[in-house]
């Protein structure tokens, strides 16, 4: 079946640094990914798609390339701030509307 | 913008007790998702409705139950609770299955089995 794997946190990182949060799926077809944020006590928040191969999501200056070659979507931002300390969840979209989650990642960014 | 509603925001019931769960969705979203979220786990798929029928099925322990009424508000109703069914309950609401990824999630439900 359908599954999203992601790679396993805390990732801690101090402001500015450079980030990376891998993200690989298994699934039959091309589903639509996603990245999803989750801020301490609050509910999840649409962070960027991608509906087919090659597209590159962007928001708030985290990016994700949908790669079918490695099937992979692996979220980026180039210079994080201690706002984005929140955990991040990879998606895909699943056969009837669902979204099937990763186990999230989560980051926290030191001042 | 409106966002998704969920009461009661927290909730506190005893083994063998019944709770009741609401979301009202994002005025004109017809299409309604219920998420399960356990303590440091992913949110996992519970049951979903479009127009008022069930959707599609996920996870839903048989004690649970749904529906979507006409206003489009949906109820998660939830018997017999154990001690595993605390945790975060997320309910989120989509336009249509035109484009049915779009989902915005409300705050969520914190349901605490004591």
């Amino acid at each position: 079946g359908n599954s999203v794997t992601q790679m396993e946190g805390p990732v801690t990182l101090s402001e500015e640094a450079f980030l990376t949060i891998n993200c690989t799926y298994t699934a039959t077809g091309y589903p639509s990914l996603f990245w999803y944020v989750q801020y301490p006590g609050e509910g999840l928040q649409l962070l960027l798609k991608a509906t087919k191969a090659d597209d590159k999501g962007s928001n708030k200056g985290f990016e994700a390339t949908y790669r079918k070659e490695t099937t992979s979507f692996h979220l980026e931002k180039g210079s994080v701030q201690v706002s984005d300390s929140a955990v991040y969840f990879c998606a895909l979209g699943g056969s009837q509307g669902n979204l099937i989650f990763g186990k999230g990642t989560k980051l926290s960014v030191k001042p | 913008a409106a966002g998704v509603i969920q009461s009661p925001r927290h909730l506190i019931k005893e083994k063998r007790e019944t709770a009741t769960l609401k979301c009202y969705p994002i005025p004109r979203h017809d299409t309604v998702y219920w998420y399960q979220q356990g303590p440091g786990q992913d949110p996992q798929f519970l049951i979903s409705f479009y127009e008022k029928m069930q959707s599609d099925k996920g996870s839903i322990p048989d004690r649970f139950s749904a529906q979507q009424f006409s206003d489009y508000h949906s109820e998660l109703n939830m018997s017999s609770l154990e001690l595993g069914d605390s945790a975060l309950y997320f309910c989120a609401s989509s336009l249509g299955l035109a484009v049915p990824y779009e989902q915005y999630f409300g705050p969520g439900t914190r349901l605490t089995v004591t």
